[in-house]
C-alpha cells in the first residue's frame, strides 16, 4: 500500500515567520501535487511537479520534488493570514489515480 | 463557467438507510473520481470515471458502496446499508485529461451523517 506521510499535522505561526511542509513515502511517484483545503470546500490545485530535483515557485510558495520522486516539501516565505488552511500532497500513482497524504493545518496568526 | 457542484451538501440519516448523493462535473470533463475524506484525513480514492465506464473502482470499501455515470457527465454513488462508519465527507472531481499534468477541480463536498 502507497502512503504519504505529511508533517508537521498542525503548524500554528505568527505573520512573516517562514514554514517548511514535508511530504514523505517510500514509493516513487511519477508526479506529485500540492493543494490547501478551505472548511467546507474541496481542495485547490497549486502546483503539479513531475521531475525529480524540480523545482517550481508560485509568489512566496516554493515546492521541490525529490530526486528519487518519493518526497516533496513546500516552503512559503512570510506567510499571511490568507495562507491558513489544509495542506495536502497527492502522488500520482499511474496516469490517473492519486494518493494523497496526511495533510498539514495551518494557521497564520496576524 | 461554473465549477463541480455536489448534491445534497449535508445529508443525515440512519444506520441502515440507502442514500444517493449526486456529483455534477465541469462540463466537457471526461475523467470523474469520487473521494473521502474523513474528519482530519487527506481524500481517500474510491472510484475513477473516464467517460461512462468505471475505469478503476478499486477504493470502494465494499460492495455497498456503487457508483454510476450513464451519460458520461453527472455521476451518482450510491449507498446501501449505511453504517456509521461511512460517515464522512464525500468528495468529487472532474478533470479535462489524464497523465502528469492532471489537474483535478473538486466540488464542495457531501458531508454525510449516518445516526
Amino acid at each position: 500500500t502507497q502512503l504519504l506521510e505529511q508533517s508537521p499535522q498542525f503548524l500554528s505561526i505568527q505573520e512573516g515567520e517562514n514554514l517548511t511542509v514535508y511530504c514523505n513515502s517510500s514509493s516513487v511517484f511519477s508526479s506529485l501535487q500540492w493543494y490547501r483545503q478551505e472548511p467546507g470546500e474541496g481542495p485547490v490545485l497549486l502546483v503539479t511537479v513531475v521531475t525529480g530535483g524540480e523545482v517550481k515557485k508560485l509568489k512566496r510558495l516554493t515546492f521541490q520534488f525529490g530526486d528519487a520522486r518519493k518526497d516533496s516539501s513546500l516552503h512559503i516565505t512570510a506567510a499571511q493570514p490568507g495562507d491558513t488552511g489544509l495542506y495536502l500532497c497527492a502522488g500520482a500513482s499511474g496516469t490517473y489515480k492519486y494518493i494523497f497524504g496526511t495533510g498539514t493545518r495551518l494557521k497564520v496568526l496576524a | 463557467g461554473a465549477g463541480v457542484s455536489q448534491t445534497p451538501s449535508n445529508k443525515v440519516t440512519e444506520k441502515g438507510k440507502y442514500v444517493e448523493l449526486r456529483c455534477d462535473p465541469i462540463s466537457g470533463h471526461t475523467a470523474l473520481y469520487w473521494y473521502r475524506q474523513s474528519l482530519g484525513q487527506g481524500p481517500e480514492f474510491l472510484i475513477y470515471f473516464q467517460g461512462t465506464g468505471a475505469a478503476d473502482d478499486s477504493g470502494l470499501p465494499n460492495d455497498r458502496f456503487f457508483a454510476v455515470r450513464p451519460e458520461g457527465s453527472v455521476s451518482t454513488l450510491k449507498i446501501q446499508r449505511t453504517e456509521r462508519g461511512d460517515s464522512a465527507v464525500y468528495l468529487c472531481a472532474s478533470s479535462i485529461y489524464v497523465g502528469q499534468e492532471n489537474e483535478q477541480f473538486f466540488g464542495p463536498g457531501t458531508r454525510l451523517t449516518v445516526l
